[in-house]
């Protein structure tokens, strides 16, 4: 059974702090690794997407790969009350390299205090 | 560009019951991909459709049925509705079938089976 493994939390930060999320996952082939996020009741929205070992970085928004130690993990600089959200750490299994499906983490909530 | 749309928003029905949820692409997609998200968990890959193929499909029974129409618009078929079916039901929608495609939510569907 491959696995997506993330804290379910909730992490809570002040705003204007750096929130650290971080996901780990079994299968050692995986390629595509996404960040998602979710407001209640909503569905995900993609907010980032890596596919090499190293940092990437899209506004306040940095995504961490380590494939050595399968391990992908998510920045958020400056964090805002508006960041309040669950965070779902997204990959693509290697058994299913030929087309594009997904395993989710159960997602972690980020509470971003004022 | 339009994004990805789902119909209906809500759903009640009633166990042994069928249902079709319908998913339009975004404007260019050619794949679309089913997830369905119980509570508190993250979304299960459901099934997968590529230019009107089903090309990949999770761990559903085969009461879960799909189509894709030339638009690419797609269909999700639940038939004998069970209690455990109640969740939110996902459309996706990528690029092209590879493993390295962006996938983007539709708004979802919430199904209750009462």
């Amino acid at each position: 059974q491959k696995e997506v493994e993330q804290n379910s939390g909730p992490l809570s930060v002040p705003e204007g702090a750096i929130a650290s999320l971080n996901c780990t996952y079994s299968d050692r082939g995986s390629q595509s690794f996404f960040w998602y996020r979710q407001y209640s009741g909503k569905s995900p929205e993609l907010i980032m997407s890596i596919y090499s070992n190293g940092d990437k970085e899209d506004g306040r928004f940095t995504a961490q790969l380590n494939k050595a130690s399968q391990y992908v993990s998510l920045l958020i600089r400056d964090s805002q009350p508006s960041d309040s959200a669950t965070y779902l750490c997204a990959v693509n299994p290697v058994l299913y390299s030929g087309y594009s499906t997904l395993t989710f983490g159960k997602g972690t909530m980020l509470l971003v205090s004022p | 560009e339009t994004g990805v749309t789902q119909s209906p928003t809500h759903l009640i029905k009633t166990r042994g019951q069928q249902v079709t949820l319908r998913c339009s692409s975004q404007s260019g997609h050619n794949t679309v991909s089913w997830y369905q998200q119980a509570l508190g968990q993250g979304p299960q890959f459901i099934f997968q459709y590529y230019r009107e193929e089903e090309n990949g499909r999770g761990n559903f029974p085969p009461r879960f049925s799909g189509l894709q129409f030339p638009n690419y618009s797609s269909e999700l078929n639940v038939n004998a509705l069970e209690l455990d079916d109640s969740a939110l039901y996902l459309c996706a929608s990528s690029l092209n079938q590879g493993s390295y495609n962006e996938q983007f939510f539709g708004p979802g569907t919430r199904l209750t089976v009462l």
